[in-house]
């Protein structure tokens, strides 16, 4: 079993949409998350970083971690084509610079 | 500023053959680390360096191996070349100090092709 599990859609939706994201994981040690996007033929960037549970927003971006279930969620709200991109999770247990564990990424189109 | 580059961008090599990936990380950051990601799949963590000495390694054989410079650009070797090498090979620099811990900034990737 991977430490990080991440559905690989393809997932499609329309202009507008909010979509979710989601990832699990087995390693109760993992304190720092992260969300990365990826274009085709490009390296991830950065899009979210949290620390420990709760929530974080940034414009029309949400992560959420949930710690005591293992589970973590990006939401896309008024999801645009500019957005269709794979998404992945990523995190850790000692700080954001160190080894990254990742899900295997979601992949997204939006309709537009 | 500048971002992390990587070269080549692409590689074709032949099964048995050694390569040597490069990387210059982002102005300002002591530390890089190396990804593999095969098609289809997320970036798997090969090793870091921070400042010129290897500081953690993932579950890759030791043909891979690596160096950092002085200036913290880097190399990824890979010797007696595989199949299943084939990949995405993924540089990312970062600041990282007993202060703070910063994030780690992706270079576009070399795509190696082992046939």
């Amino acid at each position: 079993q991977k430490e990080v599990e991440q559905d690989p859609g393809p997932l499609s939706v329309p202009e507008g949409a909010i979509v979710s994201l989601n990832c699990t994981y087995s390693n109760s040690a993992f304190q720092y998350f992260m969300w990365y996007r990826q274009y085709s033929r490009k390296g991830p960037e950065l899009l979210m970083y949290t620390y420990s549970s709760g929530n974080k927003e940034d414009g029309r971006f949400t992560a959420q971690v949930d710690k005591s279930s293992k589970y973590i969620s990006l939401f896309i709200r008024d999801s645009q084509p500019s957005d269709s991109a794979t998404y992945l999770c990523a995190m850790t247990p000692s700080g954001s610079a160190r080894q990254l564990t990742f899900g295997s990424g979601t992949q997204l189109t939006v309709l537009p | 500023e500048t971002g992390v580059t990587q070269s080549p961008t692409h590689l074709i090599k032949t099964r048995g053959q050694q390569v040597t990936l490069r990387c210059s990380s982002q102005s300002g950051h002591n530390t890089v680390s190396w990804y593999q990601q095969a098609l289809g799949q997320g970036p798997q963590f090969i090793f870091q360096y921070y400042r010129e000495e290897e500081n953690g390694r993932g579950n890759f054989p030791p043909r891979f191996s690596g160096l950092q410079f002085p200036n913290y650009s880097s190399e990824l070797n890979v010797n007696a070349l595989e199949l299943d090498d084939s990949a995405l090979y993924l540089c990312a620099s970062s600041l990282l100090d007993t202060v703070s811990t910063d994030t780690q900034y992706f270079g576009p990737g070399t795509r190696l092709t082992v046939l």
